[in-house]
């Protein structure tokens, strides 16, 4: 039983180019969600999904999409990446009140 | 605008002593109050939640008091331990709403052996 399963754990872009960040889960949870960690100011919710099929924003959604054909996938694309977007991110699913993570994406963007 | 605040951003505690992180909130819909533990190069980890209708919850040497006029909740670990260094966030959300969370900043503890 892997829980959350994020790759890669690091990476290096440029600005401009894309890339998506792949999150996988085993545990059949319906609710997923992305977040973003940056110093002192915590986790902020980027997108949530409730099920396949079903998204919404959250409260950093600019520069990054996302789909959920699966209930075990929920990739988080960044179509063109910017400095702004250097973070650590966290995909998390969760089952009633608890949300289990992943152990993080360190995405540094040049 | 932080919908959870959290202070203070760094602790440092002794062996054995209290460790007390306080959290306000301003948004009343939220109706679940989690505390995060997380080590370095991982994800959170739920340590302890409580709900509004009731005041504290204790699970081991971890406590969550709760004040809902004032909006505020606070955590505390007894008799730390140096294990017990790592970044704690409070959260907030709606219950059963754990995939839209509002956390706070986070506080570094570390504990002096």
């Amino acid at each position: 039983n892997a829980g959350v399963t994020q790759t890669p754990k690091f990476q290096v872009l440029k600005t401009g180019q894309s890339m998506t960040l792949q999150c996988a889960q085993d545990m059949n949870h319906e609710y997923m969600s992305w977040y973003r960690q940056d110093p002192g100011m915590g986790l902020r919710l980027i997108h949530y999904s409730v099920g396949a099929g079903i998204t919404d924003q959250g409260e950093v959604p600019n520069g990054y999409n996302v789909s959920r054909s699966t209930t075990e996938d929920f990739p988080l694309r960044l179509l063109s990446a910017a400095p702004s977007q250097t973070s650590v991110y966290f995909c998390a699913s969760s089952y009633l009140s608890e949300a289990f993570f992943g152990q993080g994406t360190r995405l540094t963007v040049v | 605008q932080q919908q959870v605040k959290q202070s203070p951003q760094s602790l440092i505690v002794q062996k054995g002593g209290i460790s007390i992180i306080n959290c306000a909130y301003e948004n009343t819909a939220f109706d679940y109050f989690p505390w995060y533990q997380q080590f370095p190069g991982k994800g959170p980890a739920l340590l302890i939640a409580i709900r509004p209708d009731v005041s504290e919850k204790k699970e081991g040497r971890f406590t969550i008091s709760f004040n809902k006029s004032a909006k505020q909740f606070s955590l505390h670990i007894m008799d730390s331990q140096p294990g017990d260094s790592a970044t704690y966030f409070c959260a907030a959300s709606p219950l059963q709403g754990a995939q839209k969370l509002v956390f706070g900043q986070g506080t570094r503890l570390t504990i002096n052996p």
